[in-house]
């Protein structure tokens, strides 16, 4: 059974940092990984997916890097904002079954 | 709808209950999958709809809890004799097919007293 493991469980930063987020799973024979992002009492918004084949995908400050021989990925993001605090989700497809992590709650202060 | 639309919002129900939640997925997307999240925690996988066929039902907890998709479109997760410890944030998601990228609705908040 996939197991996805995100670490820090928590992250807080002084706005304007670069900072990485880290997503890991067990089982490397997978089709994608998605991330998403998730704000208090809401659902989850997609921010990237990587694709079995790609090792990397971009959106704005947003770069997502996939490893799949090592089962690893991680979340870049780049001259962090206020508005990036959030919780975020990574989540590996294997086969139709879409398995989480437990999220990384990031603060990012003034 | 332009995304996936998940009714009601927020429902309270007593213990013992009969609740459903409803999912309206994305128009034309085939796959659809629900999924429970309890306070910080990372969503639970519950039931995967390809069409209107159950292809994955391996997460549903016990046979109090039940999932429909008639029409291969809205799909009906359905808890009998709710108890306290059903409650949780039910998330839908649903994509074009299998294996591609998913969007989620807002979810519904279930609190059984």
């Amino acid at each position: 059974k996939q197991e996805v493991t995100q670490i820090p469980a928590a992250l807080s930063v002084p706005e304007g940092e670069n900072l990485v987020l880290n997503c890991s799973f067990t089982d490397s024979a997978i089709y994608n990984l998605q991330w998403f992002r998730q704000d208090p009492g809401k659902g989850l918004t997609s921010l990237l997916l990587i694709q079995s084949s790609q090792r990397e995908q971009t959106s704005g400050r947003l770069n997502a890097s996939l490893d799949k021989s090592s089962g690893r990925s991680t979340l870049y993001i780049a001259a962090s904002q206020p508005g990036d605090s959030a919780t975020y989700l990574c989540a590996v497809m294997d086969n139709n079954d879409m398995r989480f992590g437990a999220g990384t709650r990031l603060t990012v202060k003034p | 709808g332009a995304g996936v639309s998940q009714t009601p919002s927020n429902k309270v129900t007593e213990k013992g209950k009969y609740v459903e939640l409803r999912c309206d997925p994305i128009s034309g997307h085939t796959a659809l999958y629900w999924y429970r999240q309890s306070l910080g925690q990372g969503p639970e996988f519950l039931i995967y709809f390809q069409g209107t066929g159950a292809a994955d039902d391996s997460g549903l907890p016990n046979d109090r809890f039940f999932a429909v998709r008639p029409e291969g479109s809205v799909s009906t997760l359905k808890i009998q004799r709710t108890e306290r410890g059903d409650s949780a944030v039910y998330l839908c998601a649903s994509s074009l097919m299998g294996n591609t990228e998913a969007f989620f609705g807002q979810g519904t908040r279930l609190t059984v007293v």
